[in-house]
């Protein structure tokens, strides 16, 4: 088990362009979480997937954002034309059941420019 | 729907002094609460979590938590602080049981500073 790995640590990107990051839970967990943490913040939900099923996904989520997580193992998630107030922490969690807590990746740092 | 409140973003102690974080929620249904603790440029590691059965939740680093129904709260304690419990902690709240809402919601977070 090499717990939750998460896909770059670092992106620095242009304002406009299209970002993706990848996350690779637990491999038995089959409940899967991605949350957004700005500075000072505690993270805040953005969507979560059960296998491959999204179930859930925040109203604060813009239509620029989107998840994918086929067969249910890694999960992806793409900003479309990025912009600075897109510059945050990317947490990627994954669980069994929600009793049990999560384990969370390392985070990816976006910063815009 | 559940929510968490974290009484003070900065709480600075002694090393050896007692350590207390505040935590109240606000959930509908009987929750499920957790502190988490974050290092600078980590994720977040569970520290401890309450899923109704003993009130009293002890968790790694000698860390523990009472849950106070009464009083909605679930406070983070430790006897002795010691230089490496510098951090920012989190307290979080999910409903508890097989639910549609099984999203954790984390608080703002405290940051905790030790003296010398």
């Amino acid at each position: 088990d090499t717990g939750v790995s998460q896909d770059p640590r670092h992106k620095i990107t242009k304002r406009g362009q299209n970002v993706t990051f990848r996350c690779d839970p637990i491999s038995e967990h089959n409940r899967l979480y991605w949350y957004r943490q700005t500075l000072g913040q505690g993270p805040e939900f953005l969507t979560y997937f059960q296998n491959e099923a999204q179930l859930e996904k925040s109203r604060l989520l813009s239509d620029r954002f989107s998840a994918e997580r086929p067969k249910g193992s890694f999960s992806t998630l793409e900003i479309q034309r990025t912009e600075q107030g897109d510059s945050a922490m990317y947490l990627c969690a994954s669980s069994l059941a929600v009793d049990y807590g999560y384990t969370f990746g390392s985070g990816t740092r976006l910063t815009v420019v | 729907a559940q929510s968490v409140t974290q009484l003070g973003s900065h709480v600075s102690v002694s090393e050896g002094a007692l350590v207390l974080l505040r935590c109240n929620y606000s959930s509908s249904v009987p929750p499920y609460l957790f502190w988490y603790v974050q290092y600078p440029n980590q994720g977040l590691q569970l520290l401890l979590k309450y899923t109704s059965a003993a009130t009293l939740v002890k968790g790694i680093n000698g860390f523990e938590a009472e849950f106070k129904k009464s009083e909605t709260s679930f406070h983070l304690t430790k006897p002795s602080a010691h230089m490496s419990d510098a951090a920012e902690y989190f307290c979080a709240v999910s409903a508890s049981g097989y639910s549609s809402a099984s999203k954790i919601i984390f608080g703002s977070g405290t940051r905790l500073s030790i003296r010398p």
